[in-house]
């Protein structure tokens, strides 16, 4: 088993740019939450994915969306990028609350 | 609202000292609680975790926490500190409702071991 897997690993973006990041969940995982997590920061929940809906979302702005496909893997778009953008990007699958998995993360610069 | 707290940004420890990692949190109703460990450049790994009943956990690694509802507390220990074991470290706690629910995490403790 991969668990969970996140492409790519690191992405370097220009301000205004979008951006799409990957993650596969971990094998019979149905639910993909997203995380964003700052420089010395702790992880803040973006979104949740369950059945291609998304269930719950954090306090993000709506240029940050994402999408669930029928293989349950996922995806999560930024548009017009900013600089304070920048973070790791952390994928959690799960097949119950409680039992988060998390992805290596995806590395995004803004410059 | 529902937060963590953890109070030390960062500790420094000898290697083979014991270890106490802090943690609050405010959580309206019986909390989830976990312990994640973050190497650089990496993602997190979930050391433990408390849903209910004995209020000492065992966790992998050699560490443990014990939940103290009077203190609103789920402090993290290790008896004797490995020189691996120096890593970013994440309380969170579950908000959860029915199938669905996040983590709500605290800003983290660095840990630093002394040789």
């Amino acid at each position: 088993d991969a668990g969970v897997t996140q492409s790519p690993t690191h992405l370097i973006k220009t301000r205004g740019q979008q951006v799409t990041l990957r993650c596969s969940p971990k094998s019979g995982h149905d639910t993909v939450s997203w995380y964003q997590q700052a420089l010395g920061q702790g992880p803040q929940f973006i979104f949740q994915y369950y059945e291609e809906e998304e269930r719950q979302r954090g306090n993000f702005p709506d240029r940050f969306s994402g999408h669930q496909f029928p293989n349950y893997s996922s995806e999560l778009n930024v548009n017009a990028l900013l600089l304070g953008d920048s973070a790791l990007y952390l994928c959690a699958s799960s097949l119950a609350p409680g039992e988060a998995f998390f992805g290596q993360g995806t590395r995004l610069t803004v410059v | 609202a529902q937060s963590v707290t953890q109070p030390d940004i960062h500790i420094t420890v000898s290697e083979g000292a014991s270890l106490e990692l802090r943690c609050n949190y405010s959580y309206g109703a019986t909390p989830y609680l976990f312990w994640y460990v973050q190497s650089p450049g990496q993602g997190l790994q979930l050391l433990l975790k408390y849903f209910s009943g004995d209020t000492l956990v065992q966790g992998i690694k050699g560490f443990e926490a014990e939940f103290k509802r009077s203190q609103s507390s789920f402090n993290l220990r290790k008896p004797s500190v490995h020189w691996s074991d120096a890593a970013e470290y994440f309380c969170a706690v579950g908000a959860f409702s029915g199938n669905t629910g996040k983590l709500i995490f605290g800003q983290g403790t660095t840990l630093q071991v002394k040789p």
